[in-house]
């Protein structure tokens, strides 16, 4: 256990459908992370939150929208998706200072397939 | 080419054996870190070296860093089936949004380990 749950931990979903995925850390951080796994590609950062703020949005397409209501809870609001968007969806936290990454706690992912 | 490259991209050893896996980055950075990923989970943090570190040690694990060479390395001594997993590096370098200063890590694509029992 990294202390970074999320669920639902498998997902399929059409494409017209609306579905949200869900990260809860339980470490005091306070910065979450959105990734998107694809099978042979590097881990792709999306979406960073440092103090409930977003600071990064890695040009993600607007059909996935995050919300982060708190410190310890992100949110990543998927609607009419596309095949290729079904990944490994990996939620992170961290805590972060004066501009430096430490390590970055990790959950079990949610595999997301879209049919 | 991507900033964090692994070499080799697999690596198959039998147990006992030693595994050496290698990293490349193309910017200053003021980390590297290593992390371990078992099939379809999330990432496990194994190792963070400073830039002004040259050598890490942690258990079996030891990690050196040239950043004179932009490069680090990992290994793996006396390697065992649990070991078993794929294996990335990551580079922080400083980003900045609207004011805030803050941590970005880069991820290469990983070496897969396999070790034989």
């Amino acid at each position: 256990e990294t202390g970074v749950t999320q669920t639902p931990r498998h997902l399929v979903m059409g494409m017209t459908n609306k579905k949200s995925l869900k990260c809860e850390q339980h470490l005091g951080h306070n910065a979450m992370y959105w990734y998107k796994q694809s099978a042979k590609k590097p881990l792709e950062l999306m979406f960073v939150y440092n103090f409930k703020e977003q600071t990064e949005n890695n040009s993600v397409p607007s059909r996935f929208s995050p919300e982060c209501p708190n410190s310890s809870h992100l949110f990543l609001h998927l609607h009419t998706l596309q095949p290729e968007d079904s990944a490994l969806y990996l939620c992170a936290s961290s805590q972060e200072g004066r501009g430096r990454a430490y390590e970055q706690y990790f959950g079990p992912g949610t595999r997301l397939t879209v049919t | 080419s991507q900033q964090g490259e692994e070499d080799p991209q697999a690596l198959s050893i039998q147990e006992g054996e030693n595994a050496t896996m290698n990293c490349s980055y193309k910017t200053s950075i003021n980390n590297l870190q290593w992390y371990r990923q078992n099939s379809g989970r999330g990432l496990v943090h194994l190792i963070l070296i400073r830039s002004n570190e040259r050598e890490k040690h942690s258990g079996r694990l030891r990690v050196t860093l040239d950043t004179s060479k932009k490069s680090s390395s990992l290994l793996i001594t006396a390697s065992r089936a649990a070991d078993t997993a794929s294996y990335f590096c990551a580079t922080d370098a400083a980003a900045h949004a609207g004011g805030t200063s803050y941590g970005k890590l880069t991820f290469g694509q990983g070496t897969i380990l396999t070790v034989h029992p």
